[in-house]
C-alpha cells in the first residue's frame, strides 16, 4: 500500500468555524508533512513531523495547528482562517525525514479548503 | 537551498520524446536532482532522481550534463497522462532534512 489518504477532499469554513484536516498513512513512514498550495503556484512546506515529533515548522500562522497523535495520523486544526487561506492542502510521508540520501515523498490528493 | 530555473511550459505530440530541461548553475557537490510532477488535481509524485550519472526508470530517463550545472527529464514516448507540471528540485545529501523546495515547474502540455 503507497498510499496517502486525505479527508475530507472538499471543505468550505466560514471565518469563525474550527474545523480539521486527517491524513492517514500505512506504509510505515516516520515523516510525516503539511504543504499549502495555492492556485497556480507550486506547494509550499507548511509543517514537517519527525517520529511523532514536530521538527520544522515554516512559520505558520498559530490559526494552523498541526497535530500527530501516532506514526500513521496526522491532523491539521484550522480555527479562525482568513480568506486567503484558500488553497489547496496536501499531506505527505516518507520513511524518513533526516540523515544522508534522500527520502522520496508520497504526496496524498489533498483536500481543497475555501474560506468564506 | 540551490535554486533551479525550467521553462514555464511546452508542448508535446502523443507519442514522441519530451525533453525537459532544468538549469542549476550553483549546485553543490552533495545535491542530488529530483523530479517531481503534478498531473491535474492530483498531488505531486516523485518521477526520478539522480546524483551524477544519468539514471533510467519505468518513467522516465534523467540526463545529467557533465559539470552538473544542468539536467534534462526525457519522457520516451509521451502520452496524454504525461500532461503536468515537472518540477526540478535540489536535495543536499547533508542537509539532515529531506524537505521539498518547489519550484514554479515546467508546465508539460500534451496533444493527440
Amino acid at each position: 500500500d503507497t498510499e496517502v489518504t486525505q479527508t475530507p477532499k472538499h471543505l468550505v469554513m466560514g471565518m469563525t468555524n474550527k474545523k480539521s484536516l486527517k491524513c492517514e498513512q500505512h506504509m510505515g513512514h516516520r515523516a510525516m508533512y503539511w504543504y499549502k498550495q495555492k492556485a497556480k503556484k507550486p506547494p509550499e512546506l507548511m509543517f514537517v513531523y519527525s517520529y511523532e515529533k514536530l521538527s520544522i515548522n515554516e512559520s505558520v500562522p498559530s490559526r494552523f495547528s498541526p497535530e500527530c497523535p501516532n506514526s500513521s495520523l496526522l491532523n491539521l486544526h484550522l480555527h479562525a482562517l482568513q480568506p486567503e487561506d484558500s488553497a489547496l492542502y496536501l499531506c505527505a510521508s516518507s520513511q524518513g525525514h533526516s540523515g544522508t540520501g534522500y527520502y522520496e515523498q508520497f504526496f496524498g490528493p489533498g483536500t481543497r479548503l475555501t474560506v468564506l | 537551498d540551490a535554486k533551479t530555473t525550467q521553462p514555464n511550459s511546452m508542448e508535446s505530440n502523443e507519442e514522441e520524446p519530451v525533453h525537459l530541461p532544468c538549469n542549476h548553475s550553483t549546485i553543490s557537490g552533495t545535491d542530488y536532482i529530483h523530479w517531481y510532477r503534478q498531473l491535474p488535481s492530483q498531488g505531486p509524485e516523485y518521477v526520478i532522481h539522480g546524483l551524477t550519472s544519468n539514471v533510467n526508470n519505468r518513467m522516465a530517463s534523467l540526463a545529467i550534463a557533465e559539470d552538473r550545472k544542468s539536467s534534462t527529464l526525457i519522457l520516451h514516448r509521451a502520452t496524454l497522462r504525461d500532461a503536468a507540471v515537472y518540477y526540478c528540485i535540489l536535495r543536499d545529501a547533508n542537509s539532515g532534512y529531506s524537505t521539498l523546495t518547489f519550484g514554479k515547474g515546467t508546465m508539460l502540455l500534451v496533444s493527440p
